[in-house]
């Protein structure tokens, strides 16, 4: 398995532009799990699905971001407009069902810089 | 919501010794606490973890323990290599059934001198 799959791996953009980031879950994980890492806040959990529904999207910043699961194998986060604070690394994780195990796997993330 | 605070935010041991990461979390319900490791530039990757129905977990050289009464868990690494080095973060969910969002600790930078 190729694991989690996320593009693009880097995204420079600038202030104001729509930026569209994709991930692929592992093949039959049915929960995907948005997440942003920076320096001053650490790790930080956006917005999770289970079963391609939203479960909670209480960490989504603002109106800005915006996330979508179309099916089990795709789903988008997309932040319009982009401003400069957005700058972060976005990881996207995936799991199986919870009764067989918890374990969340990441992947590679998307570096966006917004200047 | 859960809150989970770690400690030290940066760890420093010679080779060959022990190394603890600490982390406590608000949350009674948590349970399931998992550790990840992430190397410069990388992802987040899984080392070890414990549900709330053990006191402590090994592998190798690694250990977990969690005192469900005290709401606080860490991390034992034996015998430290520098390819320990790394930061690692601690994580809590209540995972009633269905998977969850995890919260992470602000996480422990590693460093082993050689």
């Amino acid at each position: 398995d190729a694991g989690v799959i996320q593009s693009p791996r880097h995204e420079v953009t600038e202030m104001g532009q729509e930026v569209t980031l994709r991930c692929k879950p592992i093949s039959g994980h049915n929960s995907l799990f948005w997440y942003r890492q920076t320096m001053m806040r650490g790790l930080e959990l956006l917005i999770y699905f289970n079963n391609n529904v939203p479960i909670d999207d209480s960490g989504m910043p603002e109106d800005r971001f915006s996330a979508k699961m179309p099916n089990a194998s795709f789903s988008t986060l997309k932040i319009q407009p982009s401003e400069p604070r957005d700058s972060a690394v976005y990881f996207c994780a995936s799991s199986f069902d919870p009764t067989s195990g918890l374990e969340q796997y990441f992947g590679p993330g998307t570096r966006l810089t917004v200047t | 919501g859960e809150n989970v605070e770690q400690h030290p935010s940066t760890l420093s041991v010679q080779e060959g010794d022990s190394a603890v990461i600490k982390c406590t979390y608000s949350d009674s319900a948590s349970n399931y606490f998992p550790w990840y490791k992430q190397e410069l530039g990388k992802r987040p990757q899984l080392i070890i973890d414990i549900r709330s129905n053990v006191g402590e977990k090994k592998d190798q050289r690694i250990a977990v323990t969690l005192n469900k009464t005290a709401k606080h868990f860490s991390l034992h690494i034996t015998e430290t290599q520098p390819e320990d080095s790394a930061v690692y973060f601690c994580a809590a969910v209540d995972s009633g059934g269905g998977a969850d969002g995890l919260t992470f600790g602000k996480g422990t930078h590693l460093i082993i001198q050689p």
